[in-house]
């Protein structure tokens, strides 16, 4: 009950084009979701994070979307440019005394200028 | 100030061998991950730390890992008689430990272990 898929594996997109990742979680008690990015050779980055008393977030450039009733939640960029390029994760923590966060497989981005 | 930091960078040991590795966390952040990143793949919890007890275990992959974790500060976490297949990024990540652990993790750069 704690995978989470992500899809697609790899996108590329023209630059100013919009991006869209999915996951999808099977823990009903996950109540925490986090976007990493992860540049090449470079250490996971937090880029925005969504709680499950919100359906939406969104910080310039970047949004977050959740469904609690179908168990998944997107990453939209907006507006590509090339330094978006990078592997994007998702992430979701369960309810409970512990800061786990289980991460889908990443999606590679390239944004082509 | 500073970031969370580990050591070594790369890590190149023979088959059979044991390894240490070692994370420094942001100061004053009192909760500290582990976890495993293999090639191409996502990150695969370890173990969680709330200063120095370790209240999750539940990703140690065999009783071949263990971690500790002193003075509420550094982790070592220890991979004895090292298999090929513990090749991979070892990432430790820290976090304030308020707000319920609902809060970003902040990530080292990991140590890249090689075994031969």
């Amino acid at each position: 009950g704690e995978n989470v898929e992500q899809h697609p594996s790899t996108l590329s997109v023209q630059e100013g084009d919009s991006a869209v990742i999915k996951c999808t979680y099977s823990d009903s008690a996950s109540n925490y979701f986090p976007w990493y990015k992860q540049e090449l050779g470079k250490r996971p980055q937090l880029i925005i994070d969504i709680r499950s008393n919100v359906g939406e977030k969104k910080d310039q450039r970047i949004a977050v979307t959740l469904n609690k009733t179908a168990k998944h939640f997107s990453l939209h960029i907006t507006e590509t440019q090339p330094e978006d390029s990078a592997v994007y994760f998702c992430a979701h923590a369960a309810f409970g005394n512990t800061g786990k966060l289980i991460f889908g497989q990443g999606t590679t981005l390239q944004v082509k200028p | 100030g500073a970031g969370v930091s580990q050591s070594p960078s790369n890590k190149v040991t023979e088959k059979g061998k044991d390894v240490e590795l070692r994370c420094d966390p942001i100061s004053g952040h009192t909760a500290l991950y582990w976890y495993r990143q293999s090639l191409g793949q996502g990150l695969e919890f370890l173990i969680y730390f709330q200063g120095n007890s370790a209240p999750d275990k539940s990703g140690l992959p065999s009783d071949r890992f263990s971690a500790e974790r002193t003075g509420g500060s550094v982790s070592t976490l220890t991979i004895q008689r090292t298999q090929q297949e513990d090749s991979a990024v070892y990432l430790c990540a820290s976090s304030p430990g308020l707000a319920g652990l609902r809060e970003t993790q902040y990530f080292g750069p990991g140590t890249r272990l090689l075994v031969l």
